[in-house]
Parts: C-alpha cells; structure tokens; sequence
C-alpha cells in the first residue's frame, strides 16, 4: 500500500545546530507539504512543492528550506535551529489538481 | 493568518449523541475539507465539499456548506468513544492552487 513515512519520529538537538527531517511518499504525488503544529495555533504551513526542482515558501517559512530532487521525497532543513522551532512537524502530500492531502505520522522536535 | 476558524474549541458529548462542529472562513473558496487528527498522529481526510455543493454525505458524517455566510458545519451522528480526536476544517482558497489553510482545531470528547 502507498503511504508517506517521516524521520525520525522524534528528535532533540541544540540551538544552533543544523536538522533535517526526511518525508518519503510512494504515492507518487507531485504535490508535497510541511507543516508545524502547535498549541493555539493548528497546522501553519512551512514550504511546499509542485514537483521535483520546484519549491516554495509558506507562512511560516523562515529559518526553514527544502529541495526536491525527486518525486518520493521533500527533506526539510532547520539551517540553524532555535527554541522557538520546538514543534511537531508533518508533512503531506496530494496529487496534481486533487485537493485531499495524506498526512505522514509527524516528527516531534525538541530544540534545546 | 488563519482562513478557517473552528467553533467550538472543545466539545464533550455522551456517546450515542450527535456532536456539530462549526467553521468559518474569509475568503471565497474552492472546496472546504475536514480532517481527524487522532492524539500523537497525522491528520486523516473525512471529506470535501466543493463551492457549489450545500450539503454532503459520508457514513455517520453530514457537512453542509453556506457560501454566503461563510461557514460550514460538519455533524457526526450516533457518536462514538472511537470519534474522541480533534477535527480541523481545512479551506482550499480560490487562487490557492490546492494550498490548503488549517484552522486551530475542535478537540471532541465522546464519554462511553
């Protein structure tokens, strides 16, 4: 069955240092979402792509990049992180001109 | 800033009973979806009205649509222990090229 997998599940580092969360989908989607969640203020979206080579900022996009070198798969990158990027990050993914998106599990982030 | 906004932002119901929750919006939209969101796990599609459509259809699940006030609401009937979770309605902006927007979430209670 097709699914969207993130790792790690859950991860603790330090101000300042770089993260990358993985998100792996086998749905074959173009369309590829991140988003954080937290208290008080639902899902905000970070960066989102239409296809592979395409990326773009979202509401919250500061302090966050992404690439997309192929369809299966949108890496997002913390350059620096600080405590204020403490969160739980999900990323999903729709196909092309459909607009029901599938959900991976979430990464919980600790930044310290 | 957030396009949906839930109402209320708790609700706790015995089971058996019927729970409605309520959102509003903005902006005028494609479509408007609801998704679960299980406690420690990613959100789930329930479903998705389109702009023309007023009311629609899924099991124990009823939404209705009113564009002209801005607002949808999403019934679950003959409630479960196995509904408690948090329900967030999700707008699909004109424009928005399948971008959805989150609002904050219902956090529903169903006692067995």
């Amino acid at each position: 069955d097709a699914e969207i997998t993130q790792s790690p599940r859950h991860k603790i580092t330090e101000t300042g240092r770089q993260v990358t969360l993985a998100c792996h989908q086998t749905w074959n989607h173009n369309n590829m979402f991140w988003y954080r969640q937290d208290l008080g203020h639902g899902l905000r979206l970070i960066h989102y792509s239409y296809g592979v080579q395409d990326t773009n900022k979202g509401e919250v996009s500061d302090g966050y990049s992404v690439s997309r070198s192929n369809t299966e798969d949108l890496p997002l990158t913390l350059e620096s992180a600080a405590s204020s990027q403490t969160s739980v990050y999900f990323c999903a993914s729709s196909a092309s001109g459909a607009h029901e998106q599938f959900f991976g599990p979430g990464t919980r982030l600790t930044v310290l | 800033s957030q396009q949906g906004e839930e109402d209320p932002q708790a609700l706790s119901i015995q089971e058996g009973e019927n729970a409605t929750m309520n959102c509003s919006y903005k902006t005028s939209i494609n479509n408007l979806q609801w998704y679960r969101q299980n406690s420690g796990r990613g959100l789930v599609h329930l479903i998705l009205i389109r702009s023309n459509e007023r009311e629609k259809h899924s099991g124990r699940l009823r939404v209705t649509l009113d564009t002209s006030k801005k607002s949808s609401s999403l019934l679950i009937t003959a409630s479960r222990a196995a509904d408690t979770a948090s329900y967030f309605c999700a707008t699909d902006a004109t424009g928005a090229n399948s971008k959805l927007t989150f609002g904050k979430g219902i956090t529903l209670s169903v006692r067995p």
